[in-house]
Protein backbone atom coordinates (compact mmCIF):
# COMPACT_ATOMS: atom_id res chain seq x y z
CA UNK A 1 0.00 0.00 0.00
CA UNK A 2 1.02 3.18 -0.28
CA UNK A 3 1.95 5.47 2.37
CA UNK A 4 0.57 8.60 3.45
CA UNK A 5 2.00 11.39 1.01
CA UNK A 6 1.76 15.41 1.56
CA UNK A 7 2.15 17.75 -1.06
CA UNK A 8 3.62 20.11 -1.10
CA UNK A 9 6.79 18.54 0.55
CA UNK A 10 8.53 22.34 1.30
CA UNK A 11 7.04 25.78 1.25
CA UNK A 12 8.43 29.06 1.65
CA UNK A 13 5.69 31.96 2.61
CA UNK A 14 5.92 35.65 4.02
CA UNK A 15 4.33 37.15 7.40
CA UNK A 16 0.54 37.79 6.15
CA UNK A 17 -0.10 35.52 3.58
CA UNK A 18 -1.80 31.98 4.10
CA UNK A 19 -1.08 28.69 2.70
CA UNK A 20 -2.79 25.20 2.40
CA UNK A 21 -1.18 22.14 2.64
CA UNK A 22 -2.54 19.15 1.76
CA UNK A 23 -2.77 15.40 2.66
CA UNK A 24 -3.73 12.27 1.07
CA UNK A 25 -4.42 9.30 3.57
CA UNK A 26 -3.48 5.09 3.25
CA UNK A 27 -5.76 3.90 1.13
CA UNK A 28 -9.34 2.78 3.30
CA UNK A 29 -8.04 5.29 5.95
CA UNK A 30 -11.02 7.20 7.17
CA UNK A 31 -9.43 9.28 9.96
CA UNK A 32 -6.67 12.46 9.32
CA UNK A 33 -4.73 13.88 12.11
CA UNK A 34 -2.54 17.06 11.77
CA UNK A 35 0.59 17.86 13.58
CA UNK A 36 3.23 20.79 14.29
CA UNK A 37 6.48 19.95 15.00
CA UNK A 38 8.48 22.76 16.06
CA UNK A 39 12.17 22.15 18.02
CA UNK A 40 10.70 24.10 21.09
CA UNK A 41 7.57 23.03 21.36
CA UNK A 42 7.81 19.36 19.70
CA UNK A 43 4.70 17.42 18.12
CA UNK A 44 1.72 19.27 18.91
CA UNK A 45 -1.64 17.74 17.78
CA UNK A 46 -3.70 20.46 15.52
CA UNK A 47 -6.85 18.42 14.79
CA UNK A 48 -8.32 14.99 13.63
CA UNK A 49 -11.01 14.84 11.16
CA UNK A 50 -13.04 11.27 10.50
CA UNK A 51 -15.07 10.78 7.51
CA UNK A 52 -15.23 14.45 6.51
CA UNK A 53 -16.21 15.70 10.26
CA UNK A 54 -14.13 17.54 12.51
CA UNK A 55 -13.30 14.97 15.39
CA UNK A 56 -10.72 16.52 18.08
CA UNK A 57 -8.93 19.72 18.00
CA UNK A 58 -5.73 21.27 19.66
CA UNK A 59 -5.11 24.89 21.19
CA UNK A 60 -4.13 26.45 18.64
CA UNK A 61 -6.02 29.38 17.13
CA UNK A 62 -8.48 29.97 14.81
CA UNK A 63 -6.24 30.71 12.02
CA UNK A 64 -5.51 27.48 11.62
CA UNK A 65 -7.93 25.35 10.10
CA UNK A 66 -8.94 22.16 8.09
CA UNK A 67 -11.13 19.64 6.04
CA UNK A 68 -11.68 16.35 5.14
CA UNK A 69 -13.20 15.37 1.93
CA UNK A 70 -15.47 12.17 0.88
CA UNK A 71 -12.23 10.52 -0.17
CA UNK A 72 -10.67 11.17 2.72
CA UNK A 73 -8.08 13.28 2.01
CA UNK A 74 -7.76 16.15 4.28
CA UNK A 75 -6.22 19.80 3.81
CA UNK A 76 -5.23 22.22 6.82
CA UNK A 77 -5.18 26.04 6.17
CA UNK A 78 -3.20 28.59 8.17
CA UNK A 79 -4.08 32.58 7.43
CA UNK A 80 -2.43 35.08 8.11
CA UNK A 81 1.08 33.50 8.93
CA UNK A 82 2.83 34.47 10.84
CA UNK A 83 7.00 33.74 11.64
CA UNK A 84 6.40 31.32 14.51
CA UNK A 85 3.99 29.41 12.37
CA UNK A 86 7.41 28.37 10.42
CA UNK A 87 7.68 24.49 11.54
CA UNK A 88 7.19 21.17 10.19
CA UNK A 89 3.21 19.63 9.60
CA UNK A 90 2.54 16.30 9.77
CA UNK A 91 -0.43 14.34 8.58
CA UNK A 92 -0.92 11.13 10.11
CA UNK A 93 -4.30 8.40 8.94
CA UNK A 94 -5.64 5.70 11.28
CA UNK A 95 -6.99 2.81 10.37
CA UNK A 96 -10.11 2.93 12.51
CA UNK A 97 -10.28 0.24 15.30
CA UNK A 98 -6.75 1.89 16.79
CA UNK A 99 -6.97 5.40 16.83
CA UNK A 100 -3.22 5.69 18.15
CA UNK A 101 -1.82 3.44 15.58
CA UNK A 102 -0.80 6.08 13.03
CA UNK A 103 0.78 6.26 10.08
CA UNK A 104 2.69 10.03 9.18
CA UNK A 105 3.54 11.51 6.03
CA UNK A 106 6.77 13.06 5.39
CA UNK A 107 5.55 16.33 6.40
CA UNK A 108 5.60 19.64 4.81
CA UNK A 109 7.90 22.03 6.08
CA UNK A 110 7.22 25.71 5.85
CA UNK A 111 9.19 28.88 6.55
CA UNK A 112 7.57 31.85 7.27
CA UNK A 113 9.79 34.81 6.75
CA UNK B 1 -3.71 10.04 30.01
CA UNK B 2 -1.10 9.10 31.61
CA UNK B 3 1.89 10.52 31.36
CA UNK B 4 5.52 8.55 30.18
CA UNK B 5 9.02 8.76 31.69
CA UNK B 6 12.48 7.86 29.23
CA UNK B 7 15.47 8.91 29.31
CA UNK B 8 17.14 11.45 26.96
CA UNK B 9 19.48 9.73 25.21
CA UNK B 10 21.01 6.37 24.97
CA UNK B 11 23.98 5.00 22.91
CA UNK B 12 24.02 1.29 21.55
CA UNK B 13 26.93 -0.76 19.64
CA UNK B 14 25.39 -1.85 16.33
CA UNK B 15 24.37 -5.39 15.87
CA UNK B 16 23.39 -5.22 19.76
CA UNK B 17 20.05 -4.93 21.48
CA UNK B 18 18.74 -1.74 21.70
CA UNK B 19 16.58 -2.06 25.54
CA UNK B 20 14.62 1.27 25.67
CA UNK B 21 13.00 2.33 29.04
CA UNK B 22 9.67 3.75 29.58
CA UNK B 23 8.01 4.34 32.95
CA UNK B 24 4.22 5.37 32.85
CA UNK B 25 3.44 4.86 36.68
CA UNK B 26 0.01 6.41 36.48
CA UNK B 27 -1.43 4.75 32.71
CA UNK B 28 -5.21 3.20 33.37
CA UNK B 29 -6.52 -0.35 32.59
CA UNK B 30 -7.60 1.05 28.93
CA UNK B 31 -4.68 2.40 28.01
CA UNK B 32 -2.39 0.84 25.09
CA UNK B 33 0.93 1.26 25.20
CA UNK B 34 2.43 3.10 22.30
CA UNK B 35 5.85 3.03 20.63
CA UNK B 36 7.01 5.83 17.40
CA UNK B 37 10.03 6.22 16.33
CA UNK B 38 11.31 9.65 14.31
CA UNK B 39 14.33 9.52 12.16
CA UNK B 40 15.94 13.37 11.47
CA UNK B 41 13.48 15.34 9.50
CA UNK B 42 10.80 12.67 9.04
CA UNK B 43 7.49 12.09 10.00
CA UNK B 44 7.21 9.62 12.95
CA UNK B 45 7.24 5.78 12.25
CA UNK B 46 4.67 3.29 13.98
CA UNK B 47 6.74 0.51 15.89
CA UNK B 48 4.87 -1.12 18.14
CA UNK B 49 1.84 -1.42 20.91
CA UNK B 50 0.54 -3.58 23.56
CA UNK B 51 -2.18 -3.35 26.25
CA UNK B 52 -1.16 -6.15 28.82
CA UNK B 53 1.07 -8.89 26.94
CA UNK B 54 4.34 -8.78 25.48
CA UNK B 55 4.14 -8.05 21.69
CA UNK B 56 6.91 -8.92 18.86
CA UNK B 57 6.72 -7.69 15.73
CA UNK B 58 9.17 -7.79 12.62
CA UNK B 59 10.74 -4.49 13.75
CA UNK B 60 10.74 -5.00 17.74
CA UNK B 61 9.44 -6.27 21.31
CA UNK B 62 7.41 -4.66 23.60
CA UNK B 63 8.00 -5.91 27.06
CA UNK B 64 5.28 -4.58 29.32
CA UNK B 65 5.72 -5.24 33.56
CA UNK B 66 2.58 -7.47 35.16
CA UNK B 67 1.67 -4.26 36.93
CA UNK B 68 1.92 -2.00 33.49
CA UNK B 69 3.61 0.65 35.34
CA UNK B 70 6.80 0.40 33.02
CA UNK B 71 7.85 -0.73 29.46
CA UNK B 72 10.64 -1.75 27.66
CA UNK B 73 10.90 -1.66 23.87
CA UNK B 74 13.75 -3.59 22.48
CA UNK B 75 15.32 -3.53 19.25
CA UNK B 76 17.47 -6.97 19.13
CA UNK B 77 20.09 -6.19 16.53
CA UNK B 78 20.75 -2.23 16.50
CA UNK B 79 21.77 -1.19 12.83
CA UNK B 80 23.11 2.70 12.31
CA UNK B 81 19.74 3.05 10.90
CA UNK B 82 17.87 2.69 14.08
CA UNK B 83 19.29 6.24 15.04
CA UNK B 84 16.40 8.19 15.58
CA UNK B 85 13.96 10.03 18.82
CA UNK B 86 12.01 6.95 20.05
CA UNK B 87 8.83 8.18 21.74
CA UNK B 88 6.51 6.05 24.30
CA UNK B 89 2.75 6.25 24.41
CA UNK B 90 0.45 5.60 26.94
CA UNK B 91 -3.24 6.77 25.55
CA UNK B 92 -6.61 5.39 24.20
CA UNK B 93 -9.25 6.96 21.87
CA UNK B 94 -8.13 9.50 19.50
CA UNK B 95 -5.94 10.99 18.11
CA UNK B 96 -6.00 13.57 20.67
CA UNK B 97 -4.68 11.84 23.03
CA UNK B 98 -1.43 11.34 21.35
CA UNK B 99 0.71 13.33 23.07
CA UNK B 100 4.56 12.75 21.94
CA UNK B 101 6.84 13.50 24.83
CA UNK B 102 10.78 14.65 24.67
CA UNK B 103 11.68 11.22 23.78
CA UNK B 104 14.84 9.22 23.44
CA UNK B 105 17.34 10.10 21.53
CA UNK B 106 19.01 6.86 20.59
CA UNK B 107 22.21 6.93 18.89
CA UNK B 108 23.69 3.85 17.18
CA UNK B 109 27.44 3.45 17.02
CA UNK B 110 29.99 1.37 14.99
Amino acid sequence: KAGVTQTPRYLIKTRGQQVTLSCSPISGHRSVSWYQQTPGQGLQFLFEYFSETQRNKGNFPGRFSGRQFSNSRSEMNVSTLELGDSALYLCASSPEKYQETQYFGPGTRLLVL
Amino acid sequence: DAKTTQPTSMDCAEGRAANLPCNHSTISGNEYVYWYRQIHSQGPQYIIHGLKNNETNEMASLIITEDRKSSTLILPHATLRDTAVYYCIAGSGTASKLTFGTGTRLQVTL
